[in-house]
């Protein structure tokens, strides 16, 4: 089945500091590959997402490239401030699927 | 433009009680789930609706029933809550085709059963 495996958090951080938090996933056929964030006492949005082998999602400065021969999506930010302080989950859609599979979510906590 | 909304927003019951939790998207998309989010468990699919008239099981439907009563609704029942379902429960909603890829969540539920 299809599984999606994020470093545990909290990942604790400096602002302005270089930001990764690692995704891998498992999937039976050829997924599709987002980040989501949910800020305190909020819903989860959308942040980026790739739909094929080498693209890179990209958005608010947040940045992930599909790896398909290394099973990754790893969420990059080359300078993260107090406001980007949230849970991020990774997931996956397989194709021919309508359903999102989610990893466990990394908070992220950013101190002044 | 609302998005997906969801009620109520909070909510305590006793062992037993029931209750149903609404949701409702004005963005004409075709398919809607429900998660519920526990600590430590990432978001887990408890049923979805694909489109109009269908329903399917997701990966924590037991004590669980939904309803899709028409494109724009999506209701999802408890009969006899147990302490195991606190929980926060989103709604989400994707579309117009299956399987278009970005969900768009609703600002959850957070059921407290006692």
């Amino acid at each position: 089945g299809n599984s999606v495996t994020q470093m545990e958090g909290p990942v604790t951080l400096s602002e302005e500091a270089f930001l990764t938090i690692n995704c891998t996933y498992t999937a039976t056929g050829y997924p599709s590959l987002f980040w989501y964030v949910q800020y305190p006492g909020e819903g989860l949005q959308l942040l980026l997402k790739a739909t094929k082998a080498d693209d890179k999602g990209s958005n608010k400065g947040f940045e992930a490239t599909y790896r398909k021969e290394t099973t990754s999506f790893h969420l990059e930010k080359g300078s993260v401030q107090v406001s980007d302080s949230a849970v991020y989950f990774c997931a996956l859609r397989d194709s021919g699927y309508s359903t999102l599979t989610f990893g466990k979510g990394t908070m992220l906590l950013v101190s002044p | 433009n609302a998005g997906v909304t969801q009620t109520p927003k909070f909510q305590v019951l006793k062992t037993g009680q029931s209750m149903t939790l609404q949701c409702a998207q004005d963005m004409n998309h075709n398919s809607m789930y429900w998660y519920r989010q526990d600590p430590g468990m990432g978001l887990r699919l408890i049923y979805y609706s694909a489109s109009e008239g269908t329903t399917d099981k997701g990966e924590v439907p037991n004590g669980y029933n939904v309803s899709r009563l028409n494109k724009r609704e999506f209701s999802l029942r408890l009969e006899s809550a147990a302490p195991s379902q606190t929980s926060v429960y989103f709604c989400a909603s994707s579309g117009p085709g299956q399987g278009t890829d970005t969900q768009y969540f609703g600002p959850g539920t957070r059921l407290t059963v006692l």
